[in-house]
């Protein structure tokens, strides 16, 4: 089946330490997505990639850090720069027009 | 400001109970509307999708109404079901981007 994985499902940090999280997707979709969700708020763009070699900064960018080397990985590196990190975090892609596709999320929790 | 509010914030309601949720919007250029269910510790699945033209779209149970002239959206559930809890969040998208605006979603819970 196509989707998209996220790993690990939940995630713990130490104070000053960087958490790098997983997402890959077998879908064949150009685009990529970061976000951010906190209770009571809307999902925050946190960086997105078009294509291969290329991204760009979202909304709520600072703290956070990601590569695009291959098409269907774009890990999320969350940085000791980020000082709420507690959150759950997901990943999407998308192909074309279509809706974005979510990953199942990584829940991620200060020690 | 570009902004999406959904409300009520959170919904109760009986199993095969019908309710509705509703979505305002001040997004622009508007391109499209999206409704997204979301289960507890998943990802946002996709239910429907509507452009500028398009004012009702259904999916199974779920039907979404759009009228893009007062910038309000409604999502439908007929006779609902225990899986129906979950949130639900409505999404527009603007013109000519890449970029969403998120709602913070209706809480909605279904008991027998």
């Amino acid at each position: 089946d196509g989707g998209i994985t996220q790993s690990p499902k939940y995630l713990f940090r130490k104070e000053g330490q960087n958490v790098t999280l997983s997402c890959e997707q077998n879908l064949n979709h150009d685009a990529m997505y970061w976000y951010r969700q906190d209770p009571g708020q809307g999902l925050r763009l946190i960086y997105y990639s078009q294509i291969v070699n290329d991204f760009q900064k979202g909304d709520i960018a600072e703290g956070y850090s990601v590569s695009r080397e291959k098409k269907e990985s774009f890990p999320l590196t969350v940085t000791s720069a980020q000082k709420n990190p507690t959150a759950f975090y997901l990943c999407a892609s998308k192909w074309g027009n279509q809706p974005q596709h979510f990953g199942d999320g990584t829940r991620l929790s200060i020690l | 400001k570009n902004q999406v509010e959904q409300s009520p914030q959170s919904l109760i309601i009986l199993e095969g109970k019908n309710c509705t949720l509703q979505c305002n919007y001040t997004v622009s250029p508007f391109s499209n509307l999206r409704w997204y269910k979301q289960d507890t510790g998943r990802g946002p699945v996709s239910l429907t999708i509507m452009t500028f033209s398009e004012n009702t779209k259904s999916n199974g149970r779920y039907t979404a109404t759009l009228d893009a002239d007062t910038k309000q959206s409604s999502l439908h559930i007929t006779a609902s079901q225990l899986s129906d809890s979950a949130s639900y969040i409505c999404v527009v998208s603007l013109y000519n981007t890449d970029k969403l605006i998120f709602g913070t979603g209706t809480r909605l819970q279904v008991f027998p």
